[in-house]
C-alpha cells in the first residue's frame, strides 16, 4: 500500500526518558512534516522537511528533535521526556510548494498516541 | 496574525438536515484554504480545497474574502458524515498550515 507509516503506534513512558518515533511515505513526496495534536485535538505544526532539508522548525522545545535520512523518512527523537508532551504526534508529506506558492494536498500517517507518565 | 478560527467545538444535527460548519481566518496576503477530516479511528485526510471549487461528498464550500470566511455546508447531512473537521490555511510558500480548532459534527439518525 502506497501509503505514510508511523511506528510505534502508541508510547507509553515515563518522565525523563528519551524516545524516538519513526515516519516513512512511500509516495514519492518531497516534503514531511511532524504535527502535534493535544488533549483538545487541536493540531500544531511542529517541523517540516523538504529533501531533508529543515524548511519549518515552530516554537518547540530544544528537547524535540526531527531528523530526516532521506526525503522519504522524517523520525522525531524527544529528550527528556516531559508530561505536557504527552499528544497524539501526526507525520504528513506532500509534493513540494509550486514555485506560484500554492501547495497540495498533505497526506497524514494514523499518528502515535505518545502517553508520559 | 495568521489565525483560523472555528466557534464550534461540536455541531449535532438530525439526519438529514443541512449542515454548515464554520470558519473564519486572519491572513494579510491572498489565502490559501482546506478542508480536512477525520473519521473514526481513521487518519486525517483532505476533504476539500477552495482553489479547486469541487463538491466532495456533497459538501462544498465557497471563500468569501469580506467576510474572511470559508464555512463548509451540505444540505442533507447523513450519518456517515459524523467526524471531525478542521479547516486549515497554507502560510507562506513552505505548505504549513495553521489549522483551526476543529469541530465535531455529530449526525444523529
Amino acid at each position: 500500500d502506497t501509503a505514510v507509516s508511523q511506528t510505534p503506534k502508541y508510547l507509553v513512558t515515563q518522565m525523563g526518558n528519551d524516545k524516538s518515533i519513526k515516519c516513512e511515505q512511500n509516495l514519492g513526496h518531497d516534503t514531511m512534516y511532524w504535527y502535534k495534536q493535544d488533549s483538545k485535538k487541536f493540531l500544531k505544526i511542529m517541523f517540516s522537511y523538504n529533501n531533508k532539508e529543515l524548511i519549518i522548525n515552530e516554537t518547540v522545545p530544544n528537547r524535540f528533535s526531527p531528523k530526516s535520512p532521506d526525503k522519504a523518512h522524517l523520525n522525531l527523537h524527544i529528550n527528556s521526556l516531559e508530561l505536557g508532551d504527552s499528544a497524539v504526534y501526526f507525520c504528513a508529506s506532500s509534493r513540494k510548494v509550486r514555485t506560484s506558492g500554492t501547495s497540495y494536498e498533505q497526506y497524514f500517517g494514523p499518528g502515535t498516541r505518545l502517553t508520559v507518565t | 496574525a495568521q489565525r483560523v478560527t472555528q466557534p464550534e467545538k461540536l455541531l449535532s444535527v438530525f439526519k438529514g438536515a443541512p449542515v454548515e460548519l464554520k470558519c473564519n481566518y486572519s491572513y494579510s496576503g491572498s489565502p490559501e484554504l482546506f478542508w480536512y477530516v477525520q473519521y473514526s479511528r481513521q487518519r486525517l485526510q483532505l476533504l476539500l480545497r477552495h482553489i479547486s471549487r469541487e463538491s466532495i461528498k456533497g459538501f462544498t464550500a465557497d471563500l468569501n474574502k469580506g467576510e474572511t470566511s470559508f464555512h463548509l455546508k451540505k444540505p442533507f447531512a447523513q450519518e456517515e458524515d459524523s467526524a471531525m473537521y478542521y479547516c486549515a490555511l497554507h502560510s507562506g510558500n513552505t505548505g504549513k498550515l495553521i489549522f483551526g480548532q476543529g469541530t465535531t459534527l455529530q449526525v444523529k439518525p
